[in-house]
């Protein structure tokens, strides 16, 4: 099995800052992965498909980069409202089976 | 817009069967384009990948519990459904239904979630 290991576990920062989260596969995966948001009490929300597409909808001060078995999810210029949990996941084995990382918790400083 | 909705019992018996269905509306579920599946969050925790099915109706397991779990369809009634066996404290969580497209490889559509107590 596939597992997906994210770093950090929790980060702090402030409005306007650039911050980079990253998520490591066990095994190569190509540019299978994706980035979600999720917001307490709510549904996560697609953010980054195949490594490096842009959901649409979403800003693009996100973006995805990495292939193989190292990946990073960077927010340019941490907006309040995208303090939240980011958990990565991957899509690349068949038969399906996408394996999530444990999560970034995203505070506020 | 498409829209997923869970449904079923919030609590449910230690060592019994948990059920739930995702009714999917605006969209039809007997698309080549997509896997349906389920993840549950437990209070506090992470994600966590359970299964998926394709209209076919072939399914896909998390080998963690693909010996406690059963994923069907049912195209007629634009249904999927959850059952998951024996279950234990542990599986309390909010179980999500959701759409897999498979081109994109994400989890495009998200049903609310619905939270499944597990206690006597």
């Amino acid at each position: 099995d596939i597992q997906m290991t994210q770093s950090p576990s929790s980060v702090s920062a402030s409005v306007g800052d650039r911050v980079t989260i990253t998520c490591r596969a066990s095994q190569g995966i190509s540019s299978w992965l994706a980035w979600y948001q999720q917001k307490p009490g709510k549904a996560p929300k697609l953010l980054i498909y195949a490594a490096s597409s842009l959901q649409s909808g979403v800003p693009s001060r996100f973006s995805g980069s990495g292939s193989g078995t190292d990946f990073t999810l960077t927010i340019s210029s941490l907006q309040p409202e995208d303090f939240a949990t980011y958990y990565c996941q991957q899509a690349n084995s068949f038969p399906p089976m996408y394996t999530f990382g444990q999560g970034t918790k995203l505070e506020i400083k | 817009q498409l829209q997923l909705q869970e449904s079923g019992p919030g609590l449910v018996k230690p060592s019994e069967t948990l059920s739930l269905t995702c009714t999917v509306s605006g969209g039809s579920i007997s698309s080549s384009s997509y896997y349906w599946g389920w993840i549950r969050q437990p209070p506090g925790k992470g994600l966590e990948w359970i299964g998926s099915i394709y209209y076919s109706g072939s399914t896909y397991y998390n080998p963690s519990l693909k010996s406690r779990v059963t994923i069907s369809v049912d195209t007629s009634k634009n249904q999927f459904s959850l059952k998951l066996s024996s279950v234990t404290a542990a599986d309390t969580a909010v179980y999500y239904c959701a759409r897999w497209e498979i081109a994109v490889a994400g989890t495009d559509y998200w049903g609310q979630g619905t939270l499944v107590t597990v206690s006597s």
